[in-house]
């Protein structure tokens, strides 16, 4: 089956550092997606992984091991525009996302 | 350069209504893919479109088929319409050779069923 997790939520300080997790299982796994989605609004796009490694942008970076079936979004130096869901979704076959629940970040002064 | 463009942005229906709703890709790219986001949930993927054909499609029923036309842009179209058909709907638009896994995503089309 196609199956996608990650937290359903966490929260962070201001300036810190957050490590948000995903573990997938997919069917012709064609890459890893990262989104940022603010309430009411379309998800945007943040980073793809299809090799193994670590891909920085900025505050933000991705991680992929496909042997492990395993992600994470990190995110440096938080502001309070990061307060959002992120959502993982894994590239099934051709172009085909399968996204996990998604998991919402809160960020405190 | 405009982005992914959907309409209508907002719109009410009652049970039983059919609903179209539109997409029009990102210049340059000539795939589509519809998603269905309810309420706190992540989206789920109905169906693509390359060439004017559904190429693949996910695990929705036969109320829900759509369109592509020569110029890329695509109709979704859901007849019968169901409480539970109430959701964010998402177009999303690629090229079919996946460069850098550019996929992206319009504003969408929020339908509420009464």
């Amino acid at each position: 089956g196609q199956n996608i997790d990650q937290p359903t939520e966490m929260t962070a300080t201001e300036g810190a550092i957050v490590q948000i997790n995903c573990t997938y299982q997919t069917s012709g796994f064609n890459g890893l997606f990262w989104y940022q989605q603010h309430a009411g609004e379309a998800p945007t796009f943040l980073s793809y992984n299809v090799l193994d490694g670590l891909e920085e942008k900025g505050r933000f970076s991705s991680f992929l091991s496909r042997s492990k079936g395993y992600s994470y979004l990190l995110l440096k130096e938080l502001q309070m525009k990061d307060s959002a869901s992120y959502l993982c979704a894994a590239a099934s076959g051709f172009q085909k996302l399968v996204f996990g629940t998604g998991t919402r970040l809160l960020v405190s002064p | 350069d405009a982005g992914v463009t959907q309409s209508p942005t907002h719109l009410i229906k009652t049970r039983g209504q059919q609903v179209t709703l539109r997409c029009s890709p990102k210049s340059g790219h000539d795939t589509v893919s519809w998603y269905q986001q309810a309420l706190g949930q992540g989206p789920q993927f109905i169906f693509q479109y390359y060439e004017e054909e559904e190429r693949q499609r996910g695990n929705f029923p036969d109320r829900f088929s759509g369109h592509q036309f020569p110029n890329y842009s695509s109709e979704l179209n859901v007849n019968a319409l169901l409480l539970g058909d109430s959701a964010l709907y998402l177009c999303a638009s690629s090229l079919v050779s996946w460069e850098d896994g550019e996929l992206f995503f319009g504003e969408g089309s929020r339908l509420t069923v009464l």
